[in-house]
């Protein structure tokens, strides 16, 4: 079974520009998430979709993100336009199950590491 | 406030030390999950362990073992005899059942290199 892949994994781009992420959950994973650490921070969370629908995008920082799943198989994430507080790494993460559901674990991607210089 | 505080930023140990990685949480929720990732230097988190609230057993995998205590709202990881390869970044996390979002909370991680 594959993983949850990101693309790309790594994105240096000026301030001012766009720059799209995507995520490409495990098969049949209704849920996916984006998270983001900054650096030394925490990893924290921007928004979760089941399936097509923004269930709780509470973490998204601003309006310069905007997150898609249409059809409700691949995630992007655009940033525009991108600002030097924006770097960060980006995880996605799916799982079948909502997480409090029992046994349910969340498979995270390698992440996206965005530079905005 | 920080949900999940990981106090120790870094650690260094020699090979075949023990280490323990500590994790203390905050919620009022009387039931939430609790978690540990790994992420080792090809960046994805690797998933641990998972912990009910109402399961206050510990638990042991091989070299690893986890000690829940709600009493002092911990839930610190040990490493038993720790080897090269443990060396990565530790998050603990934390999922409470209230939240419709059903989100982490990570703490900041804690960086761990095994010195051979």
């Amino acid at each position: 079974e594959a993983g949850v892949t990101q693309f790309p994994s790594h994105s240096v781009i000026e301030k001012g520009q766009t720059v799209t992420l995507r995520c490409d959950p495990i098969s049949g994973h209704d849920n996916l998430y984006w998270y983001r650490r900054v650096m030394g921070k925490e990893i924290k969370f921007l928004l979760h979709f089941v399936k097509e629908s923004k269930q709780d995008e509470s973490g998204m920082p601003n309006n310069r993100f905007l997150a898609e799943r249409t059809g409700g198989t691949y995630s992007t994430l655009k940033v525009q336009p991108a600002e030097l507080e924006d770097s960060g790494v980006y995880f996605c993460a799916s799982s079948r199950e909502l997480l409090g559901a029992a046994n349910t674990e969340a498979f995270f991607g390698q992440g996206t590491r965005l530079t905005v210089v | 406030a920080q949900k999940v505080t990981q106090a120790q930023t870094e650690i260094s140990v020699v090979e075949k030390e023990d280490v323990t990685l500590d994790c203390v949480y905050e919620t009022r929720d009387t039931t939430y999950y609790l978690f540990w990732y790994k992420q080792p230097p090809s960046g994805e988190l690797v998933f641990l362990i998972r912990r009910n609230s109402f399961d206050e057993q510990n638990e042991i995998s091989g070299r690893y073992s986890w000690n829940f205590q709600k009493s002092t709202s911990s839930f610190n990881f040990t490493i038993t005899a720790s080897q090269v390869v443990d060396s990565a970044v530790y998050f603990c996390a934390l999922s409470e059942s209230w939240n419709t979002g059903n989100q982490f909370y990570f703490g900041t991680g804690t960086s761990l290199t095994v010195i051979p």
